[in-house]
C-alpha cells in the first residue's frame, strides 16, 4: 500500500540551527513528492517538488530536500532556521494510481526557540 | 482577491444546523478539492471536481454535499452533523485534474466545530 512517513510529531530547533525533517515513502513506481507548509492559521504552500532529474530540490525560503530511491526517502533541509519557519511541514506524494490525490503524512510540526 | 479564498473561516454549529462552507479560487484553475484536516490524521481528500463535473467521492457520509456552480466557486453544504466532523476543511485547486502531478494551491481552510 501507498503510504507516506513522517517520524517526527515534533521538532524544535534554535534559530540559526540547521534543520532537517524526515520523509520516507512507501510507493511502487517511481514517486512524485511534495514537501508544503502550514503556518498556523493558513493553508498549505508548496515549498518544492520532485518529479525526476537532480535528485536535490531547491525550493523557497532557503528549503531543499533530496530525494534517495535507495532508501525511500525525501528529507527538508535547511541550513539556518528563522523564527518564521515555525509551522507545521506536510510530505506528500502524488499518487498516479488512478485517483486524483496526494498521500499526505501526519505533518511535523516545527517549534523554533530565539 | 488572489489565490484560494475560503469563508467563513471559522464555523460552529449545532447537529441539527445546515450550513454552507464557500471555497473561491482566482487562479483560472480547472480542477478543485475539498479536504477535511483533523488533528494527528493525514489530510484526507472529500471530493474532486474537474470543469464543474464531480469525479471522485472518497467515501464521504452524505451528510457532505459539495457543489460546484462554476470553475471558480466550489461550496461544501453540511447538514445534520456529528462531533467527529470537527475539523479545519480546505479548499484547494489546480491547473487541470491532478494526475500526480501538478501542484494544488491551498486556501486558509475553514475550522468547524460541531457541538
Amino acid at each position: 500500500a501507498q503510504s507516506v512517513t513522517q517520524p517526527d510529531i515534533h521538532i524544535t530547533v534554535s534559530e540559526g540551527a540547521s534543520l532537517e525533517l524526515r520523509c520516507n515513502y512507501s510507493y511502487g513506481a517511481t514517486p512524485y513528492l511534495f514537501w508544503y507548509v502550514q503556518s498556523p492559521g493558513q493553508g498549505l504552500q508548496l515549498l518544492l517538488k520532485y518529479f525526476s532529474g537532480d535528485t536535490l530540490v531547491q525550493g523557497i525560503k532557503g528549503f531543499e530536500a533530496e530525494f534517495k530511491r535507495s532508501q525511500s526517502s525525501f528529507n527538508l533541509r535547511k541550513p539556518s532556521v528563522h523564527w518564521s519557519d515555525a509551522a507545521e511541514y506536510f510530505c506528500a506524494v502524488g499518487s498516479t494510481s488512478g485517483t486524483y490525490k496526494y498521500i499526505f503524512g501526519t505533518g511535523t510540526r516545527l517549534k523554533v526557540l530565539a | 482577491e488572489t489565490g484560494v479564498t475560503q469563508t467563513p473561516r471559522h464555523l460552529v454549529m449545532g447537529m441539527t444546523n445546515k450550513k454552507s462552507l464557500k471555497c473561491e479560487q482566482h487562479l483560472g484553475h480547472n480542477a478543485m478539492y475539498w479536504y477535511k484536516q483533523s488533528a494527528k490524521k493525514p489530510l484526507e481528500l472529500m471530493f474532486v471536481y474537474s470543469l464543474e463535473e464531480r469525479v471522485e467521492n472518497n467515501s464521504v457520509p452524505s451528510r457532505f454535499s459539495p457543489e460546484c456552480p462554476n470553475s471558480s466557486h466550489l461550496f461544501l453544504h453540511l447538514h445534520t452533523l456529528q462531533p467527529e466532523d470537527s475539523a479545519l476543511y480546505l479548499c484547494a485547486s489546480s491547473q487541470d485534474l491532478f494526475q500526480g502531478l501538478e501542484t494544488q494551491y491551498f486556501g486558509p481552510g475553514t475550522r468547524l466545530l460541531v457541538l
